[in-house]
């Protein structure tokens, strides 16, 4: 079952500005995942955030946590036209022990 | 080598026939998943191996059949399909079970197309 709605649905961006996704989910979580999705392919893993870490980078990513407001957030700065995909938070509720997945913002990032 | 590999990449079946869906991973991981996914829809769990044992089965058909021969491979078995078992098919792989601080690794996918 869908643990997690993410906002917006679509996002169309020109490149070199920044895109914002938000993820919403329901129980408690030990984690919450970033993944990426080309069109018609397997998902790529972009970051991990512990449910005792409020903020984490990599790269150009930056996921920020708030476990009170139950959500989080994924930036990704200066978007390249490559950055095009699907973006899918992922988390692992408290009480399970597999991976559930929002509903997924779909990015186009125009040249 | 870390990659997670699929084949085939494409596959046209019959409501009638018997086909398998392959996967493997050679990271040494210990937990293997299927998920299929719709368009524009996120994956769904269908199946999750720990250890080369069945751990869970999200309610899944028996027209489905998963079999981990060992470790590094994963199977899925098809039979007596319906159309709307049409989609994406993706195997993942992971050091454990998901609950501790892994991220999965996926392969591209099977694209489903049941006539």
């Amino acid at each position: 079952s869908q643990q997690g709605e993410e906002d917006p649905q679509a996002l169309s961006i020109q490149e070199g500005e920044n895109a914002t996704m938000n993820c919403s989910y329901k129980t408690s979580i030990n984690n919450l995942q970033w993944y990426r999705q080309n069109s018609g392919r397997g998902l790529v893993h972009l970051i991990l955030i512990r449910s005792n870490e409020r903020e984490k980078h990599s790269g150009r990513l930056r996921v920020t946590l708030d476990t009170s407001k139950k959500s989080s957030s994924l930036l990704i700065t200066a978007s390249r036209a490559a950055d095009t995909a699907s973006y899918f938070c992922a988390t692992v509720p408290g009480s399970a022990r597999q991976l559930t997945f929002g509903s997924g913002t779909q990015l186009t990032v125009l040249p | 080598d870390t990659e997670v590999t699929q084949t085939p990449k494409h596959l046209v079946m019959g409501m009638t026939n018997k086909k398998s869906l392959k996967c493997e991973q050679h990271m040494g991981h210990r937990a293997m998943y299927w998920y299929k996914q719709k368009a524009k829809k996120p994956p769904e769990l269908m199946f999750v191996y720990s250890y080369e044992k069945l751990s869970i089965n999200e309610s899944v058909p028996s027209r489905f059949s998963p079999e981990c021969p060992n470790s590094s491979l994963l199977n899925l078995h098809l039979h007596a399909l319906q159309p709307e078992d049409s989609a994406l098919y993706l195997c993942a792989s992971s050091q454990v079970r998901a609950g501790a601080d892994n991220e999965q690794f996926f392969g591209p996918g099977t694209r489903l197309t049941v006539l």
